[in-house]
């Protein structure tokens, strides 16, 4: 069964780079779409962009200007960056994997908390 | 690209159904099959509980159903359960793209 888990600093400087690493584990990450989705304290849940083993992206045009997501197959493990991060992004980060191309998420991290905070 | 409108709580007493609406547009609730709902309890991660509008993956209880009609989905949960207290949320995909509703509270009285 394959596991994903998040990893990465959980409290961020105002403007600086959010980074996160997704680790997937039981299954090959050369297949399949590849998601960012945050969910901020107490809110609800929002998609922040795609990779596909190809290494094609899509993103929310809500964040598209601040967000990178990449992988990498020879670590079995995906990224994302986004940029110039405020309190605004505060948020819990989940990393997941699509199924049925990419029309649902089949699969979750646990979860990490990220604070942007001075 | 707006967010899917839920309500923002249904209850129920235990044994009697309930529905959760998630109203979008032509351009995505309506504009295809590929409608999703997930279920998420306090400090966990979100699960699948019906993909393609009203199909169930393995695992999941047929108490939970969907449907939909025109730019409205919707979720039935039959038989209410004290487990199916949780926050439970709709998502559409569209041209390469994914759109979550705001979220509906579920509790059971």
């Amino acid at each position: 069964q394959v596991q994903l888990q998040e990893s990465g600093p959980g409290l961020v400087k105002p403007s600086e780079t959010l980074s996160l690493t997704c680790s997937v584990s039981g299954g090959s990450i050369s297949s399949y779409y590849w998601s960012w989705i945050r969910q901020p304290p107490g809110k609800g849940l929002e998609w922040i962009g795609y990779v596909y083993y190809s290494g094609t992206t899509n993103y929310n045009p809500s964040l598209k200007s601040r967000v990178t997501i990449s992988l990498d197959t020879s670590k079995n493990h995906f990224s994302l960056k986004l940029s110039s991060v405020t309190a605004a992004d505060t948020a819990v980060y989940y990393c997941a994997r699509h199924g049925g191309g990419m029309t649902m998420v089949i699969g979750w991290g646990q979860g990490t908390l990220v604070t942007v905070s001075s | 690209q707006s967010a899917l409108t839920q309500p923002a709580s249904v209850s129920g007493s235990p044994g009697q159904s309930i529905t959760i609406s998630c109203t979008g547009t032509s351009s995505d609730v309506g504009s295809n099959q590929f409608v999703s709902w997930y279920q998420q309890h306090p400090g966990k991660a979100p699960k699948l509980m019906i993909y393609d509008v009203s199909n169930r993956p393995s695992g999941v209880s047929n108490r939970f159903s969907g449907s939909k009609s025109g730019n409205t989905a919707s979720l039935t949960i039959s038989g209410l359960q004290v487990e199916d207290e949780a926050d439970y949320y709709c998502s559409s995909y569209v041209s390469n793209s994914v759109i979550f509703g705001g979220g509906t509270k579920v509790t059971v009285l």
